[in-house]
C-alpha cells in the first residue's frame, strides 16, 4: 500500500462544476502539499497544509490531521485547471522529503 | 527574486553518456531537493543536500548517479553512462533553511536516452 493515496485517479467534469480530490496518507508528516502539473510541463506548489484550511482564488486545501486526510476543491472549475494535481507529505523531523501521491489527472470540458 | 532554475530543460543523450542536470535554487534557499518522475509513473524523491552536504541520498540509485550542491554555483545531479531507463523528467526543489515543509519547483529537465 502506498503512502500516500489520491483518489480519483482521472476526472473529467463540465466547465463551472464543483471539483473535489481527495489525499489519504498514512504517515506522520511535518507538512502537506497540493501540486499542479500541466501536461509536459513543471510542477507548480498550489498549498503547503499543516493544519485546518487555506483558500486561494478558486481555489481551496483542506487537510485533517487526525483523520490523516485532505481535499484540493476547485470552485467554477474553468478548462485551464485541466493538470494532474498531486498531493505530497513531508515527513517529520528528520525526514525532509516529500513523498507523492500518483496524482489526478483532470480534465475540464467546455 | 527568480524562481528555481533549472537547465538544460530537454537534454538527449546516446546510452554510454554523461548526463548534467543544473539546478539553481532561489535566492536565500540553502536546501534543494532532486526528484525523479519516470514516464506514466509519480515523483520519486532521490537526493536533499544543503550546501556542500548530502543530508539525505536513500532515493538515489546506488551506481552511476551523483549529486553536489558546492558553496558557490548551482547544484548538479550527475549521470554517468546513461541507459535507456534513465529517460525521465528530472525536477528540482529549494527550500530556505527556516522555513519547514516549502518547497518551490523548477520547470525540470526531460532526459531522452537513445
Amino acid at each position: 500500500k502506498n503512502e500516500v493515496e489520491q483518489s480519483p485517479q482521472n476526472l473529467t467534469a463540465q466547465e463551472g462544476e464543483f471539483i473535489t480530490i481527495n489525499c489519504s496518507y498514512s504517515v506522520g508528516i511535518s507538512a502537506l502539499h497540493w501540486l499542479q502539473q500541466h501536461p509536459g510541463g513543471g510542477i507548480v506548489s498550489l498549498f503547503m497544509l499543516s493544519s485546518g484550511k487555506k483558500k486561494h482564488g478558486r481555489l481551496i486545501a483542506t487537510i485533517n490531521i487526525q483523520e490523516k486526510h485532505s481535499s484540493l476543491h476547485i470552485t467554477a472549475s474553468h478548462p485551464r485547471d485541466s493538470a494532474v494535481y498531486i498531493c505530497a507529505v513531508r515527513g517529520d523531523f528528520g525526514n525532509e522529503k516529500l513523498t507523492f501521491g500518483t496524482g489526478t489527472r483532470l480534465t475540464i470540458i467546455p | 527574486n527568480a524562481g528555481v532554475m533549472q537547465n538544460p530543460r530537454h537534454l538527449v543523450r546516446r546510452r554510454g553518456q554523461e548526463a548534467r542536470l543544473r539546478c539553481s535554487p532561489m535566492k536565500g534557499h540553502s536546501h534543494v531537493y532532486w526528484y525523479r518522475q519516470l514516464p506514466e509513473e509519480g515523483l520519486k524523491f532521490m537526493v536533499y543536500l544543503q550546501k556542500e552536504n548530502i543530508i539525505d541520498e536513500s532515493g538515489m540509485p546506488k551506481e552511476r548517479f551523483s549529486a553536489e550542491f558546492p558553496k558557490e554555483g548551482p547544484s548538479i545531479l550527475r549521470i554517468q553512462q546513461v541507459v535507456r531507463g534513465d529517460s525521465a523528467a528530472y525536477f528540482c526543489a529549494s527550500s530556505r533553511r527556516e522555513i519547514r515543509g516549502e518547497a518551490f519547483f523548477g520547470q525540470g529537465t526531460r532526459l531522452t536516452v537513445v
